[in-house]
């Protein structure tokens, strides 16, 4: 039970940023908000995770609503190396990670 | 810096074989996670490591999976008696100790299994 929800697929223009939203209205106080992506044939890649605050790193930065029942991860200038599934995941700090389907973002030339 | 190793990267066995996958975590990384992802299929989890404490196995799908952590580094994930089934990619991810600073998992490339 992946306890969130996201669109299928997603269309990006390169150099553009691309928004990905998530849907997590179940979210209890003490879980955290993860976002990972696989490219294809590799292994998932962390990108960033917030509790309530926005945050921003070097990949994305994750905007999360004030009620935290949904989040969005920007990529501020998506490039075609961006193309992935990204995961939208929430769990408590120690516990396994479970995936859903995620979104698969293309990104446009 | 390195990140978390994984071999080998590709398996081909026969049916009833035993297999013996790798996992080299991140330096310094005390939790070690095992998962397997399926053909277009999300992640399933498999065992769970921290430090010296007894491994979280309720995710082992059956008594032909084990795994071991030596000195708490090097982990092996050994599947005996290979079924069809078990053909999957199985990924291996490291974090510093849960709980600090809600540090992510981080996951090697994976070995993908084929089981003919």
């Amino acid at each position: 039970d992946a306890k969130t929800t996201q669109p299928t697929s997603m269309d990006c223009a390169e150099g553009r940023a691309a928004n990905l939203p998530c849907n997590h209205s179940t979210i209890s106080g003490n879980e955290y908000v993860y976002w990972y992506r696989q490219i294809h044939s590799q292994g998932p890649q962390y990108i960033i995770h917030g509790l309530k605050n926005n945050e921003t790193n070097e990949m994305a930065s994750l905007i999360i609503t004030e009620d935290r029942k949904s989040s969005t991860l920007i990529l501020p200038h998506a490039t075609l190396r961006d193309t992935a599934v990204y995961y939208c995941i929430v769990r408590v700090k120690d516990d396994k990670i479970i995936f859903g389907k995620g979104t698969r973002l293309h990104i446009l030339p | 810096g390195a990140g978390v190793s994984q071999s080998p990267s590709n398996k081909v066995t026969e049916k009833g074989k035993d297999v013996e996958l790798r996992c080299d975590p991140i330096s310094g990384h005390t939790a070690l996670y095992w998962y397997r992802q399926s053909l277009g299929q999300g992640l399933e989890f498999l065992i769970y490591f921290q430090g010296n404490s007894a491994p979280d196995k309720s995710g082992l799908p059956s008594d032909r999976f084990s795994a071991e952590r030596t000195g708490g580094s090097v982990s092996t994930l050994t599947i005996q008696r290979t079924q069809q089934e078990d053909s999957a990619v199985y990924l291996c991810a490291s974090s510093f100790e849960p709980g600090f600073l809600n540090q992510p998992q981080h996951f090697g490339d994976g070995t993908r299994l084929s089981i003919l």
